[in-house]
């Protein structure tokens, strides 16, 4: 059976610091894995993607994670915070091994100070 | 521009009462997906259908239910019998049928319900 366990539920940086939002999946397949972010009451939207391509991925607005396989994990990492980054990040599973599976983290509050 | 539109945004319910939420997409997606976000439990599925004039339940379909009569419209109802209603509920569609490894959602904007 596939999870997804984000490490951190909430995590706060200042303005122009490094963020790391960390995200550890189990799959019995070889996973994609995706991370999304929720800016408040509003939609979901794609940051970024792993589909057995490059092990570093980059996405929007300067976020990229690295999949590591030996670690079983997928962080998010952005070198300089921005206020505007100030959101929930929610870390997804899929092994595509069966319709309509996808696994969501709990979710991670990033909050940036000035 | 192409997108997924969700209506009401804000829903208030008195106990007892079935209400319907709006989903529409003109992306042309064949799947689309009805998830259930509660503070502190990510998202979880309640519905989802793959093609017109079908659907399958997901994790928590209990208390729910939906239809789909048309590609570009998936309306959830939340019935009487869901004992614990009020959340934010995100729909959500994809191009392919099946959630390939590969395939990603593009999310409406979300109906926060509230049951008084």
């Amino acid at each position: 059976a596939q999870s997804v366990t984000q490490l951190d539920s909430h995590v706060s940086v200042s303005e122009g610091t490094p963020v790391l939002l960390r995200c550890n999946y189990s799959s019995s397949y070889s996973p994609s894995l995706f991370w999304y972010v929720q800016h408040p009451n509003k939609g979901l939207q794609l940051l970024l993607k792993y589909t057995s391509a490059a092990t570093l991925v980059k996405g929007i607005n300067g976020f990229e994670a690295e999949f590591k396989k030996s670690e079983t994990s997928f962080h998010l990492t952005k070198p300089s915070a921005h206020m505007s980054d100030a959101a929930e990040y929610f870390c997804v599973v899929s092994d595509g091994g069966s319709q309509g599976n996808l696994i969501f983290g709990k979710g991670t509050k990033l909050s940036v100070k000035p | 521009d192409g997108g997924i539109t969700q209506s009401p945004k804000y829903l208030f319910r008195k106990e007892g009462q079935n209400v319907t939420l709006s989903c529409e997409q003109n992306l042309n997606h064949d799947a689309m997906y009805w998830y259930r976000q509660d503070p502190g439990q990510g998202l979880r599925l309640i519905y989802y259908s793959q093609i017109v004039n079908d659907f399958q339940k997901g994790d928590i379909a209990e208390g729910y239910s939906v239809s789909r009569e048309k590609k570009e419209s998936f309306p959830l109802t939340v019935t009487s019998a869901q004992k614990n209603p009020t959340a934010f509920y995100l729909c959500a569609s994809s191009i392919q049928g099946r959630l390939s490894g590969a395939n990603v959602l593009t999310f409406g904007a979300g109906s926060r319900l509230t049951v008084l």
